[in-house]
């Protein structure tokens, strides 16, 4: 399983982006690089997934740097409701139902 | 939007006792998964389920953990005599196909306290 290196904590105003970073460094060349949060007392959410590009959804934007040893999770406007615990995860392809492995993630706490 | 269901919400037992934890999958999806997380750690994955059988288990998911798709709905995690370190928080989790591209559906959990 590729590791991951996460900030532990990070803090943000409302309205601002917040720029969430990752290190995979041993990431594997067919790994997709997940990111999910767990807001306070829920289940892990899924937020975004990406191979080699660059990718938006309605909840965020995902940065893969060329070599793909680390990403970026883009929120553009925190609100409230990100303060979340966020986790990047490098899944293996393994043909068959492919499990996440999670760090400790990185605690966003979004200010007003 | 169709989503992941865990019953019960909380289970108290005692230390040695048998426990089942039950999910519902989202109705489409066909591959299914447990995952725990013991109060301020990581989460952990413990099994993942296809096709009426475990594709891939983790160290912790030992013998004394089964689980079990008996109907068409229901994933069931059972822990045949449940330890003090059992206690956690207990994620089911679902994903349309199994291959890493794809997103996986968590519920709500289960708290496991094993007294």
């Amino acid at each position: 399983d590729a590791k991951t290196t996460q900030p532990n904590s990070m803090e943000s105003n409302e309205e601002e982006p917040v720029h969430l970073p990752c290190n995979h460094s041993t990431i594997s060349g067919t790994d997709y690089i997940h990111w999910y949060r767990q807001l306070p007392s829920q289940g892990p959410e899924y937020v975004i997934h990406g191979l080699t590009s660059n990718v938006n959804n309605r909840m965020a934007s995902l940065a893969i740097a060329e070599d793909r040893k680390s990403s970026t999770l883009i929120l553009h406007r925190a609100t409230l409701r990100d303060a979340a615990v966020y986790y990047c995860t490098p899944t293996l392809n393994t043909g068959t139902a492919s499990k996440l492995t999670f760090g400790t993630g990185t605690r966003l706490q979004v200010t007003l | 939007e169709p989503e992941v269901t865990q019953t019960p919400s909380h289970q108290v037992t005692q230390m040695g006792q048998e426990v089942i934890l039950r999910c519902v999958p989202i109705s489409n999806h066909l591959y299914f998964y447990w995952y725990r997380q013991i109060l301020g750690q990581k989460v952990e994955f413990l099994v993942s389920f296809y096709n009426n059988e475990i594709s891939e288990k983790s160290e912790i998911f030992d013998d004394q953990f089964s689980v079990e798709r008996p109907d068409g709905s229901n994933f069931t995690l059972k822990i045949r005599s449940t330890k003090l370190e059992d206690s956690a928080m207990y994620f089911c989790a679902s994903s349309e196909t199994g291959g890493s591209y794809n997103e996986q559906f968590f519920g709500p959990g289960t708290r496991l306290t094993v007294l």
